[in-house]
């Protein structure tokens, strides 16, 4: 069935590392794939997306490239800073109108 | 121009009484989506409105249950609570999640603690 999973968490990485959050998907057809982010105490927010194969979204340094021979939407952001410490959410709009969440990774950045 | 916004935003119930909850979707948004979300679960999907009439639902048991108004206000109610139905309840609106290039935009949720 449709389905997107991403990579456990939590991770913890220091101030100025390269981030890999990894995020796959099972659906038929092309969806349409999301990176949200959730701060603390606050609802989800739109990272990035990306609507068809080879779309790169972008968004505060983070990137997401859409890989449809390996139905991937992996998020990396090249130097992390402790903001960046959240929740963060792949998701797919798969089989339909409906969304699919991951479990979501928890992210800590230290000084 | 407003958000989504969800009320209220924390309260406590005890075991066997029912709640309300309410989200005003952001204007001229038709789509409203509610998920609960638990450390142990992560975000579920409940279901989803469109136009007044539910279009999709999750896995919950009829305890919970919805409904859109004509303005695109919608409520989602839990009666008998159970300890774990303790969760933040998010609700999220679009223009038409039909499309798949609409987004999600997110509430700030309701922190329901039941005791």
């Amino acid at each position: 069935g449709n389905s997107v999973t991403q990579m456990e968490g939590p991770v913890t990485l220091s101030e100025e590392a390269f981030l890999t959050i990894n995020c796959t998907y099972t659906a038929t057809g092309y969806p349409s794939l999301f990176w949200y982010v959730q701060y603390p105490g606050e609802g989800l927010q739109l990272l990035l997306k990306a609507t068809k194969a080879d779309d790169k979204g972008s968004n505060k340094g983070f990137e997401a490239t859409y890989r449809k021979e390996t139905t991937s939407f992996h998020l990396e952001k090249g130097s992390v800073q402790v903001s960046d410490s959240a929740v963060y959410f792949c998701a797919g709009v798969l089989g339909g109108n409906q969304f699919y969440f991951g479990t979501g990774t928890s992210l800590t950045v230290i000084p | 121009k407003a958000g989504v916004t969800q009320t209220p935003r924390y309260l406590i119930k005890t075991r066997g009484q029912q709640v309300t909850l309410s989200c005003s979707p952001i204007s001229g948004h038709r789509s409203v989506s509610w998920y609960q979300q638990t450390p142990g679960q992560g975000l579920q999907f409940l279901f989803e409105y469109f136009s007044e009439t539910q279009r999709n639902k999750g896995n919950f048991p009829g305890r919970f249950s919805g409904r859109q108004f004509s303005n695109s206000r919608s409520e989602m109610n839990v009666s008998t609570l159970e300890l774990g139905d303790s969760a933040l309840y998010l609700c999220a609106s679009s223009f038409d999640s039909s499309s798949g290039a609409n987004v999600l935009t997110f509430g700030a949720g309701s922190r329901l603690t039941v005791l």
